[in-house]
């Protein structure tokens, strides 16, 4: 069955601080995977999107890394910033289909204290 | 910022009424996605097309239908509304970079039927 898991569920820092969510998968055949920041109320905006080749993308402050032979991957965000308070949510992307299907994970619930 | 709008943002209604959600976008993309989203839980894909006149059921169950007519808009509509489909509607379109499906996802849809 097609998972995508991410841990921890919630997590609180003070601004400033550094922090790292994690995404394992079991999605196969594996194409993409994605992390995507979604705000209270907003739908999800990408941070970046990783294939099988990379293992690992930066966008600004957010770092992730990909080892597709442990189907893991890691959102690394530096400097915390107030606005980073969000929902982070890890998605693979199978090549299994013309239309690209994702799997969605849960999210990490990210609250960023002054 | 993608081109993506759903309206109204927000809904509150009354059971057994028929509503429209209405998602349109102005990047020219032929697929475009509807999902379902309810607090601390995954996105659920319930409705997709591959461009005008082509409609397919998600992987969850819905009783809502959608229609694409013309290839910027993609309405979702419930003939009776329940409170069980009280949840947030989220839409979303994609093009295709470098073999990618980039998603982009409007602001969603906030259901509530009382």
């Amino acid at each position: 069955k097609n998972q995508v898991e991410q841990s921890p569920q919630s997590l609180i820092i003070l601004e400033g601080k550094n922090c790292t969510l994690q995404c394992n998968y079991t999605v196969s055949p594996f194409s993409n995977l994605r992390w995507y920041k979604q705000d209270t109320g907003r739908g999800p905006v990408s941070l970046t999107i990783m294939t099988f080749s990379e293992n690992t993308k930066s966008n600004g402050r957010y770092t992730a890394t990909l080892d597709a032979d442990t189907k893991q991957s890691s959102l690394h965000i530096t400097a915390s910033q107030l606005s980073d308070s969000a929902s982070y949510i890890c998605v693979v992307g199978d090549r299994g289909s013309t239309l690209g299907r994702l799997y969605f994970g849960r999210g990490t619930q990210l609250t960023v204290w002054p | 910022e993608a081109d993506i709008y759903q309206t109204p943002r927000y809904l509150v209604i009354g059971t057994g009424k028929k509503i429209t959600l209405e998602c349109s976008q102005t990047m020219g993309h032929d697929k475009m996605y509807w999902y379902q989203q309810d607090p601390g839980m995954e996105l659920h894909l319930i409705h997709y097309s591959y461009g005008v006149n082509s409609t397919e059921k998600g992987d969850l169950s819905s009783e809502s239908t959608v229609s694409r007519i013309r290839t910027e808009h993609f309405p979702l509509t419930l003939e009776s509304a329940r409170p069980s489909h009280t949840s947030q509607y989220l839409c979303a379109s994609s093009g295709e970079t470098s073999g990618i499906h980039e998603q982009y996802f409007g602001p969603g849809t906030r259901l509530t039927v009382t």
